[in-house]
């Protein structure tokens, strides 16, 4: 079965520094996902993605964060200046129109 | 916006009883509904949606559930728990571009 692919697969920074994750969604999926869990608590939506746009946000997703696919293939997660709150697993996931997601394996971010 | 809402925290079984977990949703148009479980350091796995047709869905590991429109839920269902069962399992609805889960019920089934 295809997979979503998220590098690192942990991630440890600095308070106030910059951190990209990284993922490489299934190659025919047009719509791309992030969530992130804290302390394997409730999955909480970030942010959707769809033709090169943002298509919906939550309110977590402030300034500090920003997405991008920067090629045909990646899709990047940043945030500008990590504050401790933002540790918590990062699941990127895939989909087409109306169909379930799939998700990736995650990136544990521990902000220190 | 839609939501899915899971009453429950924690459901304990023992092995071999029938398991039940509950999820409501409130959506504004015709719901997408779908439950996810997440192993212990694992991402979350598809088990089953419900998109149309028989309101009774079948999925993996001997999942199955049940659209009830009338008292809008979508309760998850196994006739014989396993102790492998064991997991955390999200309800979720899927609106277009966008799907939000629910709170997450933990599943400990017992030997």
């Amino acid at each position: 079965e295809p997979e979503v692919t998220q590098t690192p697969s942990h991630q440890v920074t600095q308070m106030g520094q910059e951190v990209i994750l990284r993922c490489v969604p299934i190659s025919n999926h047009l719509y791309f996902y992030w969530y992130r869990q804290i302390l394997g608590q409730k999955v909480e939506f970030l942010v959707s993605f769809y033709n090169n746009e943002i298509s919906e946000k939550s309110e977590i997703f402030d300034d500090q964060f920003s997405v991008e696919r920067p090629d045909g293939s990646n899709f990047t997660l940043k945030i500008r200046s990590t504050k401790l709150e933002d540790s918590a697993m990062y699941f990127c996931a895939s989909s087409r129109l109306n169909e379930k997601l799939f998700f990736g394996s995650g990136t544990q971010l521990s902000v220190l | 916006a839609q939501s899915v809402a899971q009453p429950e925290d924690q459901v304990n079984v023992a092995e071999g009883n029938p398991l039940t977990v509950k999820c409501t949703y409130s959506v504004s148009g015709n719901p997408y509904l779908f439950w996810y479980v997440q192993y212990p350091n694992r991402g979350l796995q598809f088990l089953l949606k419900y998109i149309t047709g028989d309101n009774l869905v079948k999925g993996s590991y001997g999942f199955e559930a049940e659209f009830n429109k009338s008292q809008t839920s979508f309760h998850l269902k196994k006739p014989s728990a396993l102790v492998s069962d064991s997991a955390l399992y999200f309800c979720a609805v899927r609106d277009n571009n966008d799907m939000r889960f629910g709170a997450g019920t933990r599943l400990t089934v017992k030997p």
